[in-house]
């Protein structure tokens, strides 16, 4: 069965510091992996996508992860942190082994930044 | 470029009664997923639509259902509602094969 875990409900970190949201994936076949982000009162908004090759994907606003096969994971990550990225944090899994086309996600992780 | 649309964007029901929320899809896309997201919590699978048939449901129950018109739109029907059903609910278009969803800003249905 496929699963996601962020371990981390909150994440604090100061304006201009870099940040780090942890992710780790469990699938039967290779996954396509997710990140989205949400502001309160809204839906989810793409930030990137890991489906094959360069294991560094960079998506928007600045954010990228890191596909780890080995360990599983798929943490988000940005060299520099900006008050506006304090929001909800999404990691979600699609298992291409089962052909299921939804995705399955994470709890979230509530990132803030401090100014 | 129209991204996903939702609507209503709020309501509020009363327990037992039934509701239709509605979702357009992004433009090009062809496949609608419908999920609910309870407070505190990550978006969970409802079911998913491509050419106008159910091809995937996740662990909900036969008081959700939906329907997928031809122009790709698509319709969430939740009958007999109860107060755990108080949720955003977000609908999601993609292409089908290996691409992302896009998502739209959700129904909040409150349900007293």
């Amino acid at each position: 069965a496929q699963s996601v875990a962020q371990p981390e409900d909150q994440v604090n970190v100061a304006e201009g510091n870099p940040l780090t949201v942890k992710c780790t994936y469990s699938v039967s076949g290779n996954p396509y992996l997710f990140w989205y982000v949400q502001y309160p009162n809204r839906g989810l908004q793409f930030l990137l996508k890991y489906i094959t090759g360069d294991n560094l994907v960079k998506g928007s606003y600045g954010f990228e992860a890191e596909f780890n096969k080995s360990q599983t994971s798929f943490h988000l990550k940005k060299p520099s942190a900006l008050v506006s990225d304090s929001a909800l944090y999404f990691c979600a899994v699609r298992d291409m082994k089962t052909g299921a086309n939804n995705l399955f996600f994470g709890t979230g992780t509530r990132l803030t930044v401090i100014p | 470029d129209a991204g996903v649309t939702q609507s209503p964007t709020h309501l509020i029901k009363t327990r037992g009664q039934q509701v239709t929320l509605r979702c357009s899809p992004k433009s090009g896309h062809d496949t609608v997923s419908w999920y609910q997201q309870a407070l505190g919590q990550g978006p969970q699978f409802i079911f998913q639509y491509y050419e106008e048939e159910e091809r995937q449901r996740g662990n909900f129950p036969d008081r959700f259902s939906g329907h997928q018109f031809p122009n790709y739109s698509s319709e969430l029907n939740v009958n007999a509602l109860l107060l755990g059903d108080s949720a955003l609910y977000l609908c999601a278009s993609s292409l089908v094969g290996p691409y992302g969803y896009t998502f739209g800003s959700g129904t909040r249905l409150t349900v007293v």
